[in-house]
């Protein structure tokens, strides 16, 4: 049973556009959450992280947005391009539990010219 | 720095066969760990290791062994390989100490691709 509910399982964005990604979570033990991103045949790459007591974190076009009341925190791409075509992925992490991240199902973003 | 490397990157295997997927770290890093990724399920730990000499399972440990005799290697041995184990299998490294927030940040070596007939 996963730990960290990802939605949508796809989505497919035009060139500028806006790609939202969203996760869910129940264990409040959780105390950090970050995005990975993996283009085909390579591994997951880490794009941005978030701690639950700031409510936004933004890096460049890649925004995190956290709701620690709703146990919910998603991903914003903004003039999404081409090149940011890629499976992410959402994560957590409990309190002293380094490293063992509980990943969610992974979204396909397509973004076409 | 190589960072996370992974051999082979494509294995098939018959039912029953055994085999090792070897991992290599040059970055110094105390943790390292081992996920398996399938469709529609996302990335889950098989096993990992805080440090040289010790190890410890995660979500799915069931077929795997592993041991970590040096901080750069970390190889991950399939006993007696199943068809449910075709899958493909990425090594990462880590720091172990706070270091901020990009100090968590995970390393993920290039993955192999296992298939199990």
């Amino acid at each position: 049973q996963q730990q960290v509910k990802q939605s949508p399982q796809s989505l497919i964005v035009q060139k500028g556009g806006i790609s939202i990604i969203n996760c869910a979570y129940e264990n409040t033990a959780f105390d950090y959450f970050p995005w990975y991103q993996q283009f085909p045949g390579k591994g997951p790459a880490l794009l941005i992280a978030i701690r639950p007591d700031v409510s936004e974190k933004k890096e460049g076009r890649f925004t995190i947005s956290f709701n620690k009341s709703a146990k919910q925190f998603s991903l914003h791409i903004m003039d999404s391009q081409p090149g940011d075509s890629a499976t992410y992925f959402c994560a957590a992490r409990k309190t002293d539990s380094w490293g063992k991240l509980q990943f969610g199902a992974g979204t396909q973003v397509v973004v076409t010219p | 720095n190589a960072g996370v490397t992974q051999t082979p990157k494509f294995q098939v295997l018959k039912t029953g066969q055994s085999m090792t997927l070897q991992c290599a770290q040059d970055m110094n890093h105390e943790y390292m760990s081992w996920y398996r990724q399938d469709p529609g399920m996302g990335l889950r730990l098989i096993h990992y290791s805080v440090g040289a000499g010790i190890t410890d399972q995660g979500e799915v440990p069931n077929g795997y062994n592993v041991s970590r005799s040096t901080t750069e290697d970390f190889p991950l041995r399939l006993l007696s390989a199943a068809p449910s184990q075709t899958s493909v299998y990425f090594c990462a490294s880590s720091y172990s100490r706070d270091r901020g927030l990009r100090g968590y940040e995970q390393y993920f070596g290039p993955g192999t691709r296992l298939t199990v007939t």
